[in-house]
């Protein structure tokens, strides 16, 4: 699977809007676009996927980059119950993909 | 929906003894079931993943007689850590994917943190 690059640790006030940015620049035509976060001591928690076109769900945005090569996850108010590990993981389609994990980037917001 | 849960929460053993986690897809039959360890500050480690009635595929360095892997049916599969020691010390996490989804999202249980002494 191919790898991507997060920034270890990001930081966000309360009611503003956060860009968590992920480098994938060997990303595959068929790999898809994952963002998973972890909040402390509980599973992992699924926020969106995309492959190719922007996303938007009830929890956030994914830009994806004309190139593929990066995506960005949006809140787009950050709560202090957005504070997690946020993972950006590719994974090639089909049946049963297997996640593989990076470190993520953990956010912290301030009240 | 789409609801995992896992049993015990968490549990602590004595060295040598063996311990059974549970891993339920409540509300979805579950076509794969995933499990991972993370150890503390670390990111999640890929165990194993296993589908209902077949044998699970374990990842590389992990060993397959030390985690016993059963997914009797669509919506239950256990992972017995067999001969426990304190290094087996972890927090435990399944995952499930919905075999009636187009999508292979995968749905996680809240984990099992296992301390051995």
């Amino acid at each position: 699977d191919a790898k991507t690059t997060q920034p270890n640790s990001m930081e966000s006030n309360e009611e503003e809007p956060v860009h968590l940015p992920c480098n994938h620049s060997t990303i595959s035509g068929t790999d898809y676009i994952h963002w998973y976060r972890q909040l402390p001591s509980q599973g992992p928690e699924y926020v969106i996927h995309g492959l190719t076109s922007n996303v938007n769900n009830r929890m956030a945005s994914l830009a994806i980059a004309e190139d593929r090569k990066s995506s960005t996850l949006i809140l787009h108010r950050a709560t202090l119950r957005d504070a997690a590990v946020y993972y950006c993981i590719l994974t090639t389609a089909g049946n049963n993909r297997k996640l593989i994990w990076g470190l993520g980037t953990s956010l912290a917001v301030n009240p | 929906g789409a609801v995992v849960s896992q049993h015990p929460s968490w549990v602590i053993c004595k060295s040598g003894t063996s311990v059974k986690i549970e891993c339920r897809s409540l509300d979805f039959q579950a076509t794969t079931m995933f499990w991972y360890r993370q150890f503390p500050k670390q990111s999640l480690m890929l165990m194993a993943t296993s589908n209902e009635g077949s044998k699970a595929t374990y990842e590389q360095g992990v060993e397959k007689d030390k985690f016993l892997i059963n997914h009797a049916s669509l919506t239950l599969s256990t992972l017995t850590v067999t001969s426990a020691h304190p290094e087996d010390s972890s927090f435990y996490i399944c995952s499930a994917t919905d075999r009636d989804r187009s999508y292979n999202e995968q749905f996680f249980g809240p984990g099992t943190r296992l301390t051995v002494l």
